[in-house]
């Protein structure tokens, strides 16, 4: 069955450094990836999308990868703030016959804690 | 600044109580989907709209639960009889059928005793 794995554990980093949290999913090829950021409480928020046929996508201090090969997205935020501590959440979707987007499959996201 | 809405967003009730969430979508957004959010589960898909239109509810236990769109503003979930296992946060999502991302709502707890 489709599985998605994110870093269960929580991350924790200085403030101003670069956190990397990984998106790795199997028995799936999906047309596009998002991640999405989650604060307690609250609904999960858009971030970016990339594309099956797109390497890297930016936005301001946010970037990500995606490696089809590998089966795995990398997602970075730079220049971290305590701003940045969240649950960052992977998703996977696919197109139906028509073009259109469509469901969603979320990971379990990874918690991260920006440290001042 | 558009937003998804839900109401109630607790609820309290007792194992066997009828419990309904009610939803509205952003304006202009055609795609409409309802997620169950537990610490065990994460994020599950129960059930999505496009155009008012079932598309898939393969994630929701039939026997217990439905969901509707009576109109393009309103979309309900609902759990006849509610069991302690369905205590959960209930999101809701909409977007747009060609865009891919969604826009979630700020959802409802839902206690079941």
């Amino acid at each position: 069955s489709q599985k998605i794995e994110q870093n269960s554990e929580a991350l924790n980093i200085q403030e101003g450094k670069t956190a990397t949290l990984t998106c790795n999913y199997t028995n799936y090829s999906p047309a596009y990836l998002q991640w999405y950021r989650q604060d307690p409480g609250r609904g999960p928020v858009f971030l970016l999308l990339i594309r099956e046929n797109e390497k890297e996508k930016r936005k301001e201090r946010l970037k990500v990868t995606f490696d089809t090969t590998l089966k795995q997205s990398l997602f970075h935020i730079t220049a971290s703030q305590p701003a940045d501590s969240a649950t960052y959440l992977c998703a996977l979707g696919n197109l139906d016959g028509s073009g259109n987007t469509g469901k969603l499959i979320f990971g379990q996201g990874t918690t991260l804690q920006v440290k001042p | 600044d558009a937003r998804v809405t839900q109401t109630p967003r607790h609820k309290v009730t007792e194992m066997g109580q009828e419990v309904t969430m009610r939803c509205q979508p952003i304006l202009g957004h055609n795609t409409v989907f309802w997620y169950r959010q537990t610490m065990m589960q994460g994020l599950e898909l129960l059930a999505y709209f496009r155009n008012r239109a079932p598309l898939d509810d393969s994630g929701m236990p039939k026997d217990r639960f439905s969901a509707e769109m009576p109109d393009a503003t309103l979309a309900t979930l609902k759990i006849q009889p509610s069991e302690p296992r369905d205590s959960a946060v209930y999101f809701c999502a909409s977007g747009r059928d060609r865009g891919g991302e969604q826009y979630f709502g700020p959802g409802t707890r839902l206690t079941v005793t």
